[in-house]
């Protein structure tokens, strides 16, 4: 079973939509959460860091949790055509040390105009 | 805002030669890293680096790479060899301190070409 699981799509939604992107994982040592935006030729940046289960909101993004199953979820809400990209989900363990990001496949978005 | 630069931004190298991947992380960051994305798949870590050390690497991280800080301000790959599986996208990453809750950013990239 792969660690970090995630549909790459790709996904397609009308402008003004909203909408949702997923990651599962199966190591329960994973206690850190990111999203990172991947435009072509970029770099992944980084959207939202969250660590409890529940939801962080920063503007029209929003993160959520789900310890118990084992999933988390980024929310967009009035998507514009500047939000098409990849978005990475990128988990992390409990470690003092600087530990590496383990991330998904990625999801690529297209919001059409 | 700070950020993180990689040069060159596209790299294109014979088989079997020696190549050097460039990264200047953000200032006052200490930790630093290498990943690495095979076009298609996952990005994939390869190396972690503080206090003039390795940290961690993972199983890709063999004897052909090696990394540097060789002044205050650069870190850099180093793969020896190159083979055509090497052909990928190479990212450098920094944060600030130590421990799971500090963000990691990301450089743009440098794409290596093996031929």
């Amino acid at each position: 079973q792969k660690e970090v699981e995630q549909d790459p799509g790709p996904l397609s939604v009308p402008e003004g939509a909203i909408v949702s992107l997923n990651c599962t994982y199966s190591n329960s040592a994973f206690q850190y959460f990111m999203w990172y935006r991947q435009y072509s030729r970029k770099g992944p940046e980084l959207l939202m860091y969250t660590y409890s289960s529940g939801n962080k909101e920063d503007g029209r993004f929003t993160a959520q949790v789900d310890k118990s199953s084992k999933y988390i979820s980024l929310f967009i809400r009035d998507s514009q055509p500047s939000d098409s990209a990849t978005y990475l989900c990128a988990m992390i363990s409990r470690n003092s040390g600087n530990t590496p990001l383990v991330f998904g496949k990625g999801t690529r978005l297209s919001v059409i105009a | 805002e700070p950020e993180v630069t990689q040069t060159p931004s596209h790299q294109v190298t014979q088989m079997g030669q020696e190549v050097i991947l460039r990264c200047v992380p953000i200032s006052n960051h200490l930790y630093f890293y290498w990943y690495r994305q095979i076009l298609g798949q996952k990005v994939e870590f390869l190396v972690s680096f503080y206090n003039n050390e390795i940290s961690e690497k993972s199983e890709i991280f063999d004897d052909q790479f090696s990394v540097e800080r060789p002044d205050g301000s650069n870190f850099t790959l180093k793969i020896r060899s190159t083979k055509l599986e090497d052909s990928a996208m190479y990212f450098c990453a920094s944060s600030e301190r130590k421990g799971s809750n500090q963000p990691q950013h990301f450089g743009d990239g440098t794409r290596l070409s093996i031929l």
